[in-house]
């Protein structure tokens, strides 16, 4: 049963601590997306990959966050430093684009972040 | 950027009853729209994608109509049951490939 799987699904940290969640996509997907679930916004994106090369992260405050591809296998979604505004559900999702696809996107269960 | 905007905020019914909440996005480069079911401590899950004017999509009791020249989709429930109780999000797209951008939801509670 292909998955996104994302770690951790919980995190609890102080302000000003550094905070990274990674995203395994499912096998074989080339595209993978980073949202933050807020009570304001309801699902905002904040960068995605194609072919883990990164196509937009313009949804991402670029002081204090970083997403990167390392391999296909793993995308991750830093925070450094730290701030209680940052506290939110953070979801990983993929897909498999192809010309003429119609980009089903995957989600994986989120890792919840508290920053105290 | 995509103006997405989802009526009503939210809705409750009792079981049974039939519903339907609606998604609008502008009409100019549309490619495709998407409807997502979102239930409580869980992810988001793809229920339909569609792609030209007049479509229609049927999963058991939900069904989703699209009218891409007025900027329009509908989502019905009919003979709602407590387990539909979820966000539904749409998301339209203006190209293939790119990210979708959600709606902020309507969130419905079914009451037995």
């Amino acid at each position: 049963d292909a998955r996104v799987t994302q770690t951790p699904r919980h995190k609890v940290t102080e302000m000003g601590q550094e905070v990274t969640m990674r995203c395994q996509p499912i096998l074989g997907h080339n595209t993978v997306f980073w949202y933050r679930q807020t009570m304001m916004q309801g699902l905002e994106l904040l960068a995605y990959f194609r072919n883990r090369a990164p196509l937009d992260d313009s949804g991402m405050p670029k002081d204090r966050f970083s997403a990167e591809m390392p391999d296909a296998t793993l995308a991750t979604l830093k925070i450094q430093p730290s701030e209680p505004r940052d506290s939110a559900v953070y979801f990983c999702a993929s897909g498999l684009v192809l010309g003429g696809s119609k980009n089903i996107q995957y989600f994986g269960a989120g890792t919840r972040l508290s920053v105290l | 950027i995509l103006n997405v905007e989802q009526s009503p905020q939210s809705l409750h019914v009792q079981e049974g009853d039939s519903t339907n909440f609606t998604c609008s996005f502008p009409s100019s480069n549309f490619y495709a729209l998407h409807w997502y079911r979102w239930e409580t401590a869980k992810s988001p899950e793809a229920l339909f994608v569609m792609t030209l004017n007049g479509d229609e999509k049927k999963k058991g009791r939900i069904s989703a109509t699209l009218n891409t020249k007025e900027g329009y989709s509908y989502l019905y429930i009919k003979g709602s049951q407590p387990e539909d109780s979820a966000t539904y999000l749409c998301a339209p797209s203006n190209q293939a490939g790119t990210a979708l951008i959600f709606g902020k939801g309507t969130t419905l509670s079914v009451s037995s």
